[in-house]
């Protein structure tokens, strides 16, 4: 079974610039979540789906971060302009609905470096 | 304000020796889990504890869940250079996983 895919792996782009990154949960797994991982800091969470719906953007950090998850399965979180405050690591997770308080499985992350 | 607060931050020892890592709030949770972190990966869950003084063991690691459901902790015997890694304790709030800020362990051959 597949786990937790993300794309790209890395990303540098420059103040100002947009960037999308891709997250394919688990097959089945209707939960999706979004942290970010900043230097120095610890892993925050930024927003839950529950399938296609918005659970709990309460993370994000300003509506320059738009998050969509149109049809319940891959996800996307598009960082448009972005900052030099942007930078970090950003985690993808799932699990099942009903494990909430067990086990999310991670990603590997996406490195994005604003210059 | 930090909510899970991990104690040391950093711990280099030599192989062989013990160590215990601890990880405390002021507020409770409905379970607290344990994840470790590689270079370039995400974190993946080594345990999860749910009941006020709950043991649970993993070869050499031993973790532990205070009474009142606030703190816990993970105790490695003798310590391998493969338990080399980043653990982050994290607790269950409102649907959502709250992490802090990790122990960045490193084992010395």
């Amino acid at each position: 079974e597949a786990g937790v895919t993300q794309f790209p792996s890395h990303s540098v782009i420059e103040k100002g610039q947009t960037v999308t990154l891709r997250c394919d949960p688990i097959s089945g797994h209707d939960n999706l979540y979004w942290y970010r991982r900043v230097m120095g800091k610890e892993i925050k969470f930024l927003l839950h789906f529950v399938k296609e719906s918005k659970q709990d953007e309460s993370g994000m950090p300003n509506n320059r971060f738009l998050a969509e998850r149109t049809g319940g399965t891959y996800s996307t979180l598009k960082v448009q302009p972005a900052e030099l405050e942007d930078s970090g690591v950003y985690f993808c997770a799932s699990n099942p609905l009903g494990r909430e308080d067990t086990e999310a499985f991670f990603g590997q992350g996406t490195r994005l470096t604003v210059v | 304000t930090q909510l899970l607060e991990q104690s040391p931050q950093f711990l280099s020892i030599q192989e062989g020796e013990n160590l215990t890592v601890y990880c405390n709030s002021s507020s409770v949770f409905s379970s607290l889990q344990w994840y470790r972190q590689e270079p370039g990966e995400g974190p993946v869950l080594l345990v999860t504890v749910v009941t006020g003084g709950e043991v649970k063991k993993l070869k050499r690691l031993t973790f532990q869940f205070g009474d009142a459901r606030k703190d816990s902790s993970l105790h490695i015997t003798a310590a391998q250079p493969g338990d080399t890694g980043l653990y982050l304790c994290a607790g269950s709030r409102q649907d959502k996983i709250i992490f802090g800020k990790g122990t960045r362990l490193h084992i010395l051959p």
